[in-house]
């Protein structure tokens, strides 16, 4: 099947940074791109949905100036958190999807923000 | 209420069990349904997919989809330990790759030896 990697897979930070996530497909060519946020023991929730060379979607309550999201190819989309907070500590998952109805999952990102 | 419901865990069965997962949903504008298996610290894989109501069988595998009482089941048969994971249902409006997924809270599922 199709393969989505996430950079870095594990990241910690002090408060008042930005972190920057790189979601990659790697064997195909994602028209569009979604990023989740995942608590604990909680489901995942969609943050935002992306578009090659289009601003991203974000979902009612998810502050657009603080996740900065960017699909600039076809293969590549980041997401920047920017000035960190405690309470962004997670677990970031962003999907891919082509041309068929399958999303296909990267194997996530967690944030700890100290 | 939320969308989807899905009932609580943990689940622990012994091995070779029979084992069933359910959700329940609200909007009924859903019409694709899906199962997800996430082991830790790794993002959710498809299981399963299906287009409104149903049942479609994989292997071990079973997924049923009642749309009039807006609710779904993933069934294992001959449970083994390597499905020990959390299980997770996800729903959309329309198909497409590029539909969005509404998520369950998934339940955690362990298999003893």
């Amino acid at each position: 099947g199709a393969v989505v990697s996430q950079h870095p897979s594990w990241v910690i930070c002090k408060s008042g940074t930005s972190v920057k996530i790189e979601c990659r497909s790697l064997d195909f060519q994602a028209t569009t791109m979604f990023w989740y946020r995942q608590f604990p023991k909680q489901s995942l929730m969609l943050m935002a949905t992306s578009n090659e060379g289009s601003k991203a979607t974000y979902e009612q309550g998810v502050e657009k100036d603080k996740f900065l999201i960017n699909h600039a190819s076809l293969t590549l989309s980041t997401l920047t958190v920017t000035s960190a907070h405690p309470e962004d500590s997670s677990f970031y998952i962003c999907s891919a999807s082509g041309i068929v109805y399958e999303q296909y999952f990267g194997p996530g990102t967690r944030l700890t923000v100290t | 209420q939320k969308e989807v419901e899905q009932d609580p865990g943990p689940l622990s069965v012994p091995e070779g069990a029979i084992v069933s997962l359910n959700c329940t949903y609200s909007n009924s504008a859903f019409q694709y349904f899906m199962w997800y298996r996430q082991y830790s610290r790794k993002g959710p894989e498809l299981l399963m997919y299906t287009y409104s109501s149903g049942n479609k069988e994989d292997g071990r595998f079973t997924a049923q989809v009642d749309k009039s009482s807006k609710y779904i089941s993933l069934f294992i048969r001959d449970s083994q330990p390597s499905d020990s994971a959390t299980y997770l249902c996800a729903m959309s409006g329309r198909g497409g790759a590029n539909s969005k997924l509404t998520f369950g809270k998934g339940i955690t599922l362990s298999v003893r030896p």
